[in-house]
């Protein structure tokens, strides 16, 4: 199993640019997240799926919009990109809602804006 | 919501046992208490998690006090591989609840050879 898996690794973006950051999971969860880490602070959630087919805004989703594609995909699109958006972008899955379960996560995305 | 007190940063020498506190005075009956923790330039990965009675896993040990308002993260043999910043995280409760996690400042853990 590969996880979660996040593309691109790497991106730098203009002001005003838009682009969607791709995760994937192939663990069959039904709850997926996607968050963003600034430099030296703890991660902070943007939007979350509970499962296929709903989303809903997490802390900061301002400036995001999300799509869960299908069970196993869960995208992040920037409509346009501010340099406040610089930062990690973190996707993770969880089987369920269960409070006992782990959250997995994928290894981050670079994202600068400038 | 409830909130997680962590000291910002410890030391340790390999080979020998850490103690990573985490105080959490206003938690509800029902919430749990997990860690995570994140290597540098990687995502964080789950350690272990408790609710009322202490916890052994591969990885580490959870030690809950009997009031819950305090919980301590203990690697038994500290390697270079531990050194990572280490998360105390509370699992929100309510009726909507989405499990989602609420990341504070965490400690920063670092080994010594």
């Amino acid at each position: 199993n590969a996880g979660v898996t996040q593309t691109p690794k790497f991106q730098v973006l203009k002001t005003g640019q838009s682009m969607t950051l791709q995760c994937a999971q192939d663990m069959n969860h039904n709850s997926m997240y996607w968050y963003r880490q600034d430099p030296g602070m703890g991660l902070r959630l943007i939007y979350y799926s509970a499962s296929e087919g709903t989303t809903d805004k997490g802390e900061v989703p301002n400036g995001y919009n999300v799509s869960r594609l299908n069970k196993r995909e869960f995208s992040l699109r920037l409509e346009s990109a501010a340099p406040s958006q610089t930062s990690v972008y973190f996707c993770a899955s969880r089987w369920d809602l269960v409070l006992t379960l782990a959250q997995y996560f994928g290894p981050g995305t670079r994202l600068t804006v400038l | 919501d409830a909130k997680t007190t962590q000291p910002n940063s410890m030391e340790s020498n390999e080979e020998e046992p850490v103690h990573l506190p985490c105080n959490h005075s206003t938690i509800s009956g029902t919430d749990y208490i997990h860690w995570y923790r994140q290597l540098p330039s990687q995502g964080p990965e789950y350690v272990i998690h408790g609710l009322t009675s202490n916890v052994n896993n591969r990885m580490a040990s959870l030690a809950i006090a009997e009031d819950r308002k305090s919980s301590t993260l203990i690697l038994h043999r500290a390697t270079l591989r531990d050194a990572a910043v280490y998360y105390c995280i509370l699992i929100q409760q309510g009726s909507s609840n989405t499990g989602k996690l609420i990341f504070g400042q965490g400690t920063t853990l670092q080994v010594k050879p």
